[in-house]
């Protein structure tokens, strides 16, 4: 049990476009996502968390703005990086966790994005 | 504020040798503490935790750590390594009443056939 997937597994995109990565927990209901980015040999950066129905908490420095969260079903949360830059290419992992599940965090197998 | 520290950036085993992989937190309450495998170009794999209980947890694929709060460490061990066990590792904490966990800067492990 306990399974989160991430469409697409990749994406490449031309410079100033946008793009849409979805996290779905398959097996339960997730009050709860978060958002990381991981950088090549480096630990997760946690972006935002998500809760069910509301706004997403970004972390310092991370641009609202830029990435846009929205959290509208117990089972879906997705990732929009609008217009995005060649600095912005990098590997983005969700995680999903609930009550139901003992607070543990379990997580998707990760979006490999790059911006050409 | 929690933290957690991993002191090693790679630990080399030979096959079929213990492994240890080293962890050590700092958090204001009681801490949730967790293990996390990755492997290439995936996900982060759920290992094992530990909340309240047993100060040894025993998690997935043989892999076991054991909580100690006087030394504020959490050491990932298994007593007979496998080449599949080749993977960066994680550990992280969450303090209780916090939805976040921090992660630790991840030990490569290479098991050596």
């Amino acid at each position: 049990g306990a399974v989160v997937s991430q469409h697409p597994s990749w994406v490449i995109c031309k410079s100033g476009t946008s793009v849409k990565i979805e996290c779905r927990s398959l097996d339960f209901q997730a009050t709860t996502m978060f958002w990381y980015r991981q950088f090549p040999k480096q630990s997760l950066m946690l972006m935002a968390t998500s809760n069910e129905g509301s706004k997403a908490t970004y972390e310092q420095g991370v641009e609202k703005d830029k990435f846009l969260i929205n959290h509208a079903s117990l089972t879906l949360s997705t990732l929009t990086v609008t217009s995005a830059h060649p600095e912005d290419s990098s590997f983005y992992i969700c995680s999903a966790t609930s009550r139901a599940i003992a607070d543990t965090q379990y997580f998707g197998p990760g979006t490999r994005l790059t911006v050409l | 504020a929690q933290s957690v520290a991993q002191p090693e950036d790679q630990v080399n085993v030979a096959e079929g040798n213990p492994l240890t992989v080293k962890c050590t937190y700092s958090v204001s309450g009681n801490p949730y503490l967790f293990w996390y495998v990755q492997y290439p170009n995936r996900g982060l794999q759920f290992l094992l935790k530990y909340i309240t209980g047993d100060n040894l947890v025993k998690g997935s694929y043989g892999f076991e750590a054991e909580f100690n709060k006087s030394q504020t460490s959490f050491h990932l061990k298994k007593p007979s390594a496998l080449v599949s066990d080749s993977a960066l590792y994680f550990c992280a904490v969450r303090d209780v009443g916090d939805d976040k966990i921090i992660f630790g800067k991840g030990t490569r492990l290479h098991i050596l056939p």
